[in-house]
């Protein structure tokens, strides 16, 4: 079974800040690990995910993610925040087998101020 | 487009009645999962299938059941509702791989008095 800690359930952040949502997995196999975001009275939506290969991976609105296998870690960054930016911010993780459930973390909620 | 819908999107029950929340989606995926959404508690699973006629229980299962007759749907049915099971619902589905993303529907508030 895998297992997902957010260290931060509420972070907030000036526009135009960096931030960094920090995101610790416990598993006994290898995992895939996704970050999805739901802004207010929505559903989830991917942000972006990591498979395989090179650690660092992006999302298309300049979110980026780094994998890192020793400190079981996959923290969430992003270098200019936005007003828009606001949402709550998920992590999760499955492992790399025929379980397609996903575990998730408690979730950290993103409040961009002007 | 395809996608995947919830209805209703706000429900407002009594405890002990028996209450049905419905999931439908067209992306022809093959699993499909219900999850309550609880502060400090993230995204908790219900129940899942990967197929006709596959239903398991999740972590929170006690409470619900979940019937799968076709690809398209999956509806949950709390038996005898609960103060407790006053939650925000959210319906995925993904395709056959561990590494496909899941797609979520826009979710059903539930109320118990």
């Amino acid at each position: 079974a895998q297992s997902v800690t957010q260290l931060d359930s509420q972070v907030p952040v000036f526009e135009e800040a960096p931030v960094e949502l920090r995101c610790n997995y416990s598993s006994s196999v290898s995992v895939y690990l996704f970050w999805y975001v739901q802004y207010p009275n929505q559903g989830l939506q991917l942000l972006l995910k990591y498979l395989s290969g090179s650690t660092l991976v992006e999302s298309i609105n300049g979110f980026e993610a780094e994998f890192n296998k020793s400190q079981t870690s996959f923290h969430l960054r992003k270098p200019s925040v936005h007003i828009s930016d606001t949402a709550e911010y998920f992590c999760a993780v499955t492992g790399r087998s025929n379980d397609y459930k996903l575990s998730f973390g408690a979730g950290t909620t993103v409040t961009v101020r002007a | 487009d395809a996608e995947i819908t919830q209805s209703p999107r706000h429900k407002i029950t009594e405890t002990g009645r028996q209450v049905t929340l419905a999931c439908h989606q067209t992306w022809n995926h093959n699993n499909m999962f219900w999850y309550r959404q609880d502060l400090g508690h993230g995204l908790r699973l219900i129940h899942y299938s990967y197929g006709v006629h596959d239903t398991n229980k999740g972590e929170v299962s006690d409470g619900y059941s979940v019937s799968r007759s076709n690809t398209e749907d999956l509806p949950l049915t709390l038996e005898s509702a609960a103060s407790s099971q006053t939650s925000v619902y959210f319906c995925a589905s993904s395709d056959s791989g561990g590494s496909d993303e899941q797609y979520f529907g826009p979710g059903t508030r539930l109320t118990v008095t």
